[in-house]
């Protein structure tokens, strides 16, 4: 079947704009993840969506990142005004449940973002 | 909290080599634990997870609580091992912690 998709693949803006990258998770899956993977620095967790739970937010960098996820399957990260940090590739996984036994997660291809 | 630890940034072996890629973590309970592998220009992708106990692609950790560690270690490495390596925590959580990632370069 399909996997993770997110588009755009690669972004690029100027400092000050707003942004927004999609995730269309696999069908069925009730967990989606968002980091952010930069040179040298791992994944950075951002936030997390388990079914109709409240979402934790509590890798969210700052105030100008904000996601939300429609009827349990499509999520939306926006960045609003983006500054040259926000420059990483933003990954969306997504797994079956939370649970432990089922938590291997699947990941999208990514969006590149570059903020000039 | 969860933490992990990958103390080498770049691995570099021949071909036929033994390789071995440290990961330790800190998480006072029972802990998941998980290795993603990404090769070039693909996307991230779970390699093999302790639960599992599989071998993968000739890859096996073993978790040693007493150290705290989950090593990922193949006998002899082939090119096509070239790639990024993650290690993963998840706790109580249910958020995987990753470490910073190994890079592997397997030469000929």
């Amino acid at each position: 079947g399909a996997g993770v998709s997110q588009s755009p693949s690669n972004k690029v803006t100027e400092k000050g704009k707003d942004v927004e990258l999609r995730c269309d998770p696999i069908s069925g899956h009730t967990a989606l993840y968002w980091y952010r993977q930069s040179l040298g620095q791992g994944l950075e967790f951002l936030i997390y969506f388990q079914g109709n739970s409240a979402p934790d937010k509590s890798g969210l960098p700052s105030d100008r990142f904000s996601a939300e996820r429609t009827g349990g399957s499509v999520s939306t990260l926006t960045i609003q005004r983006t500054q040259q940090e926000d420059s990483a590739v933003y990954l969306c996984a997504s797994s079956l449940a939370s649970n432990r036994e089922r938590q291997t997660q699947y990941f999208g291809p990514g969006t590149r973002l570059l903020v000039l | 909290a969860q933490r992990v630890t990958q103390p080498e940034k770049l691995l570099s072996v021949f071909k036929g080599a033994p390789v071995e890629l440290k990961c330790n973590y800190s998480y006072s309970g029972s802990p998941e634990l998980f290795w993603y592998v990404q090769y070039s220009r693909q996307r991230l992708q779970l390699l093999l997870r302790h639960i599992s106990r599989e071998s993968i692609k000739g890859f096996t950790a073993d978790l040693n609580k007493g150290e705290t560690s989950f090593h990922l270690k193949k006998p002899f490495a082939q090119e096509e091992d070239s790639a990024m390596y993650y290690c993963a925590v998840s706790g109580g959580s249910y958020i995987p912690t990753f470490g910073r990632g190994t890079s592997l370069i397997v030469h000929p």
